[in-house]
This record gives C-alpha cells, structure tokens and sequence, in this order.
C-alpha cells in the first residue's frame, strides 16, 4: 500500500528566504508524486508532479520540488519565499496511475 | 465549463438522517474521486469513478456510505443514518485519464456537520 509522511506539521520561514517543505513516500513500483496547495475556505490546487524524467520538477507560482529515489523524498522548495506562500501544502502519491494518496499537510507560514 | 462543482456547499443534519451531496466534474473528463477531509487531516480516499464504473471503494467506507455515478457524467455520494463522526469536508475531484498523466482538479467540498 502506498503512503505519504510530512514529518512537519509547521513550518515557519521570514520573507524573501528560501522554503523546504519535506515528505517521504512509500509506493510499489515507480511513484506518481504531487505537492497540492490549499488555501482558506478553498479547495486543493495542483502545484506539480513527478512522473518520470527529470528530478527537479518545477510549477506553479515558482515553486519546484526534487525527488530522491534512493530516500524516497519529494521536497517541495521555493527559492524566496511570499507571505502570500502561506496555505497548507499535501505531498500526495499515486500507484500506477491510480487513486492518489494524501499525506496530513504541512502548514507554511511566511513571516513579514 | 469552470471546474468541479459541488453541491450543497455547507449541510447541518441531526444525527440519523439521511443526506446526499452532489458532484459535477469538469465535462470531458471521465474519472470521479471521492474524499473526505477532517480539520487537521489530509484528504481521505473513498472511492473512485471510471465513466459510471466504480472500480474501487475504500475500507474506511462503511456500508451506510453509497456513491454512484449514473451516465458517468455527474456523482452522488450518499449518507444513511448519520453519526458525529461523519462530520467533515467531503471532496471531490476529477481527471480526464490516470493520475499518472494528470492530476486532479478539486471541487471546493461539501462541509458536513452532524449535530
């Protein structure tokens, strides 16, 4: 069975600083792997994925992540960080192009 | 089209009624999930939707939970005789193929409370 782990349940990072929100994986096979963003009274927004290729993936909003096979990680990173960055960020993983696995979220706070 | 619907967006019920909540998924995409997410959780996986197959249903699914998808085009979800502990955020998402090529596009939720 597949499974995400956040190991932080917060992170806190000044403005204009560079961010790492981490996540370990467990899958059969090759993963499929997600970093979801959401804010207040929103729903889920797909920030990127790891399918196969390259290991430093980027998207939305200047946000990239790195998968390490040989850990198992897919940390979510952005260079400088917003305030408006702040929101509750999901890893997520996927077997096969099945359903997608969420993990508890990570909740980033941007200090002015 | 402007995404995936969800409705209601909110919904109270007294514990034992029964309650359906409706999902419209982006038009041309044929898969349909179903989640549920409580304060301080990460998304649950309930069950899934291929055109108007159900292909799989989660152990945490209880036999009182029921979803369908009739056409394969919108999904309900449905709630017999409800407890406390079914209050939540009920999710749903959709894709238009495997999660392996695509990600998928969030409704807002339908927010549950049982009193």
């Amino acid at each position: 069975a597949q499974s995400v782990a956040q190991p932080e349940d917060q992170v806190n990072v000044a403005e204009g600083n560079p961010l790492t929100v981490k996540c370990t994986y467990s899958v059969s096979g090759n993963p499929y792997l997600f970093w979801y963003v959401q804010y207040p009274n929103r729903g889920l927004q797909f920030l990127l994925k790891y399918i196969t290729g390259d290991n430093l993936v980027k998207g939305s909003y200047g946000f990239e992540a790195e998968f390490n096979k040989s850990q198992t990680s897919f940390h979510l990173k952005k260079p400088s960080a917003l305030v408006s960055d702040s929101a509750l960020y999901f890893c997520a993983v996927s077997s096969r192009g099945g359903k997608i696995i969420f993990g508890k979220g990570t909740r980033l706070h941007i200090l002015p | 089209d402007t995404g995936v619907s969800q409705d209601p967006r909110h919904k109270i019920t007294k514990r034992g009624q029964n309650v359906t909540f409706r999902c419209d998924p982006i038009s041309e995409h044929n898969r349909l999930y179903w989640y549920r997410q409580t304060l301080g959780q990460g998304p649950e996986f309930l069950t899934y939707f291929q055109n108007e197959a159900q292909l799989e249903k989660s152990r945490l699914l209880s036999d009182r939970f029921s979803a369908e998808r009739p056409k394969g085009s919108f999904s309900t979800l449905e709630i017999q005789r409800t407890e406390q502990g079914d209050s939540a955020m009920y999710l749903c998402a959709s894709s238009p193929g495997p999660t392996g090529n695509y990600g998928y596009t969030f409704g807002s939720g339908t927010r549950l409370t049982v009193v």
